[in-house]
């Protein structure tokens, strides 16, 4: 089936640990996305790209980064520079260009124990 | 600060009734995107409707747009308990990349 699959569903980390969030995707998309929702809240934008080996800051990059070194594949990792990492992170894709409708994933998240 | 503000922020509406939501918003558009949401899911998209487009159908489902006002409404006929969801409107900016920015969404309680 195509779609927008992210990993792990459920991730806990210790204070100054890093982790990474895995965002994969079959629908041959260009531009994939990454947000953070914050509980009874809106999405915000982290990092998106629109093609590979391109990526650039969206409205809350500090603490986060990413890499595109395919077209399917866009992980998020969420560094200790991250003060307050708990939240639900959602990635997405879109054909590209602008004015196509974005896909988003199931969702991750991560709680800071 | 966002570009994308829904009204009411909760509702709670029986099985049958119409629901009506609205998001406003501050700046030209190049397109305006509805979403669903249920309780700890990703999102699902609904309906893209663009600037030089008023009106949108899909089922039960109707957006109006008007741009002078700057303001978008979804309208839900005929509800269902399963529409029970935060929905969210969101929009691309003109002359930008396709990037969302998302209002902070309506709350819907249907019951039956």
């Amino acid at each position: 089936d195509g779609g927008i699959t992210q990993s792990p569903k459920y991730l806990f980390r210790k204070e100054g640990q890093n982790v990474t969030l895995s965002c994969e995707q079959n629908l041959n998309h260009d531009a994939m996305y990454w947000y953070r929702q914050d509980p009874g809240q809106g999405l915000r934008l982290i990092y998106y790209s629109q093609i590979v080996n391109d990526f650039q800051k969206g409205d809350i990059a500090e603490g986060y980064s990413v890499s595109r070194e395919k077209k399917e594949s866009f992980p998020l990792t969420v560094t200790s520079a991250q003060k307050n990492p708990t939240a639900f992170y959602l990635c997405a894709s879109s054909p590209g260009t602008s004015g196509n409708t974005i896909y988003f994933g199931e969702g991750s998240w991560l709680t800071v124990v | 600060s966002q570009q994308g503000e829904e009204d009411p922020q909760a509702l709670s509406i029986q099985e049958g009734e119409n629901a009506t939501m609205n998001c406003s918003y501050k700046t030209s558009i190049n397109n305006l995107q509805w979403y669903r949401q249920n309780s700890g899911r990703g999102l699902v998209h609904l309906i893209l409707i663009r600037s030089n487009e008023r009106e949108k159908h899909s089922g039960r489902l109707r957006v109006t747009l008007d741009t002078s006002k700057k303001s978008s409404s979804l309208l839900i006929t005929a509800s269902r308990a399963a529409d029970t969801a935060s929905y969210f409107c969101a929009t691309v900016l003109s002359g930008g990349y396709n990037k969302l920015i998302f209002g902070a969404g309506t709350r819907l309680a249907v019951h039956p």
